[in-house]
């Protein structure tokens, strides 16, 4: 069974600084990991995704994240943060193979303070 | 890119009552639709995985009675929630899943509130 960890459910920053917001996922086949944005009352959006290839991966609105397979660890980053990045993010695994369920993290609430 | 839709973006009934949610893919063929549900400030949750023709695999603690997944076509899935009661109010959200390009797109959620 797949699982997503995402350490701190709050995370703090002052705007310009660095974000970052970190999972680990233990799965038993090699996984594609994603990150998804939720925004207050609306649905998921998808910043980034790791299925195969380089390991760094870029995202949407300057986030990128770095698929670490030793480590188990698929962590975001966003070297200066914006008011406008105060929202819920998930981590989410899913086995390869594509077009199969996502197992999702519990979320980590960012704030931007200025 | 792909597109899914849900309809309606928010319902609020009284308890007791049954509600649908329908999620179409407008522009592929879902051959799997996965059902999440999420609660406040909380994550999203499976609840159900459907595959077109076949009946839905439920995820442990859900209801299979009371939560019905109908995905007669490739292009839409149903979850109806019967005989809704105030614990059921939440933010459900289905995502079409395409074995052609391997890709998962999301629908934009339906805000259930139970009174």
């Amino acid at each position: 069974a797949q699982s997503v960890t995402q350490l701190g459910s709050h995370v703090s920053v002052s705007e310009g600084a660095l974000v970052l917001l970190r999972c680990n996922y233990s799965s038993s086949v090699p996984p594609y990991l994603f990150w998804y944005v939720q925004y207050p009352n609306q649905g998921l959006q998808l910043l980034l995704k790791y299925t195969t290839g380089a390991t760094l991966v870029k995202g949407i609105n300057g986030f990128e994240a770095e698929f670490k397979k030793s480590e188990t660890s698929f962590h975001l980053t966003k070297p200066s943060a914006h008011m406008s990045d105060a929202a819920e993010y998930f981590c989410a695994v899913s086995d390869r193979g594509g077009g199969n369920k996502l197992t999702f993290g519990t979320g980590t609430q960012l704030k931007v303070e200025l | 890119g792909a597109v899914v839709s849900q309809h309606p973006s928010w319902v609020i009934c009284k308890s007791g009552t049954s509600v649908k949610i329908e999620c179409r893919s407008l522009d592929f063929q879902a051959t799997t639709m996965f059902w999440y549900r999420q609660f406040p400030k909380q994550s999203l949750m499976l609840m159900a995985t459907s595959n077109e023709g076949s009946k839905a695999t439920y995820e442990q603690g859900v209801e299979k009675d009371k939560f019905l997944i109908n995905h007669a076509s490739l292009t839409l899935s149903t979850l109806t929630v019967t005989s809704a009661h105030p614990e059921d109010s939440s933010f459900y959200i289905c995502i079409a899943g395409d074995t052609g390009s391997g890709e998962q797109y999301f629908g934009p959620g339906t805000r259930l509130t139970v009174t």
